[in-house]
């Protein structure tokens, strides 16, 4: 089993609509996941971080974890053609010190 | 401005050469990482330093070496060892104790 699992995608939803990205985690030990925005050919820039059970929200963005069934997922509502671009969770395996462990990513394509 | 620079951007290799990536920050960051990125598979670890004079392979780190003489550079050497070395190699940086993870801008390195 993957430490971590992703749809690729890509996922195309409208201007405007809500995008419902996923991430699901084997290691039930994991207690900090984030969110990560990657432009195609750039480096990716942290949105995102929860430690909690339950929502965070931050601007159009809200984060949602649920420990027991061990996926996290990102809400983008609103969504701009400015938001299209890959998204990946990330997270500290248990034992794992500071190292952060990616989700291969899911591309978003937020159309006109 | 405190940021981490990554150099060259770009970077071409012919088969047996050795090639170094340099990377600087000047953020105070105790940690620094070298995460390799291939499409469709998200971020992998090669090697990361929590403080000066220390460091430890991360998943792939066979065919590369890193050095951590100074607090602030942390260059990463893909050896000929590499067999399949064309990636987008990105280089981040954090806190001590924190997991909000700085990135460089990234080279991409292509064989020849």
């Amino acid at each position: 089993q993957k430490e971590v699992e992703q749809n690729s995608g890509p996922l195309s939803v409208p201007e405007g609509a809500i995008a419902s990205l996923n991430c699901t985690y084997s290691d039930r030990g994991s207690q900090s996941f984030f969110w990560y925005r990657q432009y195609s050919g750039k480096s990716p820039e942290l949105i995102m971080f929860i430690y909690s059970n339950g929502d965070k929200e931050d601007g159009r963005f809200t984060a949602q974890l649920n420990k027991a069934s061990q996926y996290v997922s990102l809400l983008i509502r609103d969504s701009q053609p400015s938001d299209s671009a890959t998204y990946l969770c990330a997270f500290i395996l248990t034992g794992g010190g500071n190292k952060l462990t990616f989700g291969t990513g899911t591309q978003l394509k937020v159309e006109l | 401005d405190g940021g981490i620079t990554q150099s060259p951007k770009y970077l071409f290799r012919k088969e047996g050469q050795n090639v170094t990536l340099s990377c600087e920050q000047n953020l105070n960051h105790d940690a620094m990482y070298w995460y390799r990125q291939d499409p469709g598979q998200g971020l992998r670890l090669i090697y990361y330093s929590q403080i000066v004079n220390d460091f430890q392979k991360g998943d792939i780190a066979e065919g590369y070496s890193v050095s951590r003489e100074k607090k602030e550079s942390f260059p990463l050497t893909v050896t000929s060892a590499q067999k399949n070395p064309t990636a987008f190699y990105l280089c981040a940086s954090s806190p001590d104790g924190q997991y909000r993870y700085t990135f460089g801008s990234g080279t991409r390195l292509t064989v020849v």
